[in-house]
């Protein structure tokens, strides 16, 4: 009964590694989004793609890929892994663009070594 | 883009109502303000949005005055389940977002 689900929920991983986070909401949601939240607590959005078609993509270095095979996916795969990369990423989900609330994963804590 | 600006941290005690004051003051005319809550190890859940004058539901209210500049958000009787960090948005849309360090809620018994 999960509304935004996540796996896994930890990984640890050694730099130069490439890995994948999965992300699947069953609330018929059409936009979907990444997250990151830095040791320090901001959290800052990396995506953000409605009705699987990416809508935002900010300052995100191209080694993190978005890939949306349907509406109610939205994996996150990360090659090359910096130590900076090391952070809580967080998917959520809304109805729709725009002022919607949005509906938050549990989290995946990433720490590369 | 607002930029928003709230207290670090809060401390309460249990039965106490708190007002958590967020300033926004280059709000644009079609940005909403919207609140978030955060517990330890978990994503961020919504707690209320507003775009003016008062907003209540069951978990809290949303005061807005008319100038739209700043916003408090008001949580009646926190209880110590209600630590947490407070995020405040303000924005049209997710585009460009930071949540920021929000405003840490302690609640003491």
């Amino acid at each position: 009964d999960t509304a935004v689900s996540q796996t896994p929920k930890y990984l640890v991983t050694q730099m130069g590694n490439d890995k994948s986070i999965k992300c699947e909401q069953n609330l018929g949601h059409d936009t979907m989004y990444w997250y990151k939240q830095d040791s320090k607590k901001f959290l800052k959005i990396m995506f953000s793609y409605n009705n699987k078609e990416l809508i935002i993509n900010e300052t995100v270095p191209n080694r993190f890929s978005p890939k949306s095979p349907d509406k109610a996916h939205l994996n996150l795969h990360i090659n090359s892994l910096e130590l900076g990369d090391s952070a809580v990423y967080f998917c959520a989900s809304s109805q729709a663009q725009g002022h919607e609330t949005q509906y938050f994963g549990p989290g995946t804590r990433l720490l590369v070594l | 883009l607002a930029k928003t600006t709230q207290p670090i941290s809060m401390d309460s005690y249990e039965g106490q109502e708190v007002n958590i004051t967020c300033s926004h003051n280059n709000i644009a005319t079609n940005d909403y303000i919207t609140w978030y809550q955060q517990f330890p190890s978990q994503g961020p859940r919504f707690i209320i949005q507003g775009y003016k004058t008062k907003v209540t539901n069951e978990v809290a209210s949303l005061f807005i005055p008319a100038d739209r500049k700043s916003s408090t958000l008001s949580l009646p009787r926190v209880s110590l389940s209600d630590t947490a960090v407070y995020y405040c948005l303000v924005g049209e849309g997710y585009q460009k977002v930071t949540f920021g360090t929000g405003t840490k809620l302690q609640v003491i018994p």
